[in-house]
């Protein structure tokens, strides 16, 4: 257990719909990160998010954001969903100073 | 642009055989590297770290990796393979001047009994 958790753990929903996943990083950890895990794109990095700010951004599409609550969670909002977007999202949070990030279990998303 | 390659996409090892899983990456500088290891339907796990001091380095569950620069590689072994290392295994790199990881495509491994 990495001590990031994740929730939901599945969510099915329809195209056009919009999601929110959450994620409670380590304690003490003040970067969240989310990723994104497709069987054709593999591991990709969407967003950073460090003390409630944004850090870096990778692969997001426009139709996605991201916050970072001041209790340090943070939620990946995913809207006008299309069946590309049926994949793992990933979060990870790692403590100032150290590279290595912790990954919770992920959320499996299904659109149909 | 950093670039992580895993040169097998599937590895099948007997129990108690050795195993190598094979990773280069594309870099100017010095990097982190790090190995992540995915059960299924599990998260990423930590297997272990490079951060530019020992360049033989030892993880959890009896892996390590050798950086070698000239070579540009960071290959895991484990001397004797398990059943319970059946799993994905990624090699990620992140570049000093950068925040972002950067992920192989991973390396499916197999465990025969």
């Amino acid at each position: 257990d990495s001590g990031v958790t994740q929730t939901p753990k599945h969510l099915i929903t329809a195209t056009g719909q919009r999601v929110t996943l959450r994620c409670s990083p380590r304690s003490g950890d003040l970067s969240v990160y989310w990723y994104q895990q497709s069987l054709d794109q593999g591991l990709q990095f969407l967003i950073q998010y460090y003390n409630g700010e944004e850090r870096a951004k990778g692969n997001i599409l426009e139709r996605f954001s991201a916050q970072q609550f001041p209790d340090l969670h943070s939620e990946l909002n995913l809207s006008s969903l299309e069946l590309g977007d049926s994949a793992l999202y990933f979060c990870a949070s790692s403590v100032e100073g150290k590279y290595e990030q912790y990954f919770g279990p992920g959320t499996r998303l299904t659109v149909t | 642009a950093q670039s992580v390659t895993q040169l097998d996409s599937h590895v099948s090892v007997s129990e108690g055989t050795p195993v190598l899983l094979r990773c280069n990456y594309s870099s100017s500088y010095s990097p982190s590297l790090f190995w992540y290891v995915q059960h299924p339907n599990k998260g990423l796990q930590l297997l272990l770290k490079y951060t530019s001091a020992a360049t033989l380095v030892k993880g959890i569950n009896g892996f390590e990796a050798e950086f070698k620069k000239s070579e540009t590689s960071f290959h895991l072994t484990k001397p004797s393979a398990h059943m319970s290392d059946a799993a994905e295994y990624f090699c990620v790199v992140k570049p000093n001047y950068g925040q972002n990881f950067v992920f192989g495509p991973g390396t499916r491994l197999s465990v025969l009994p």
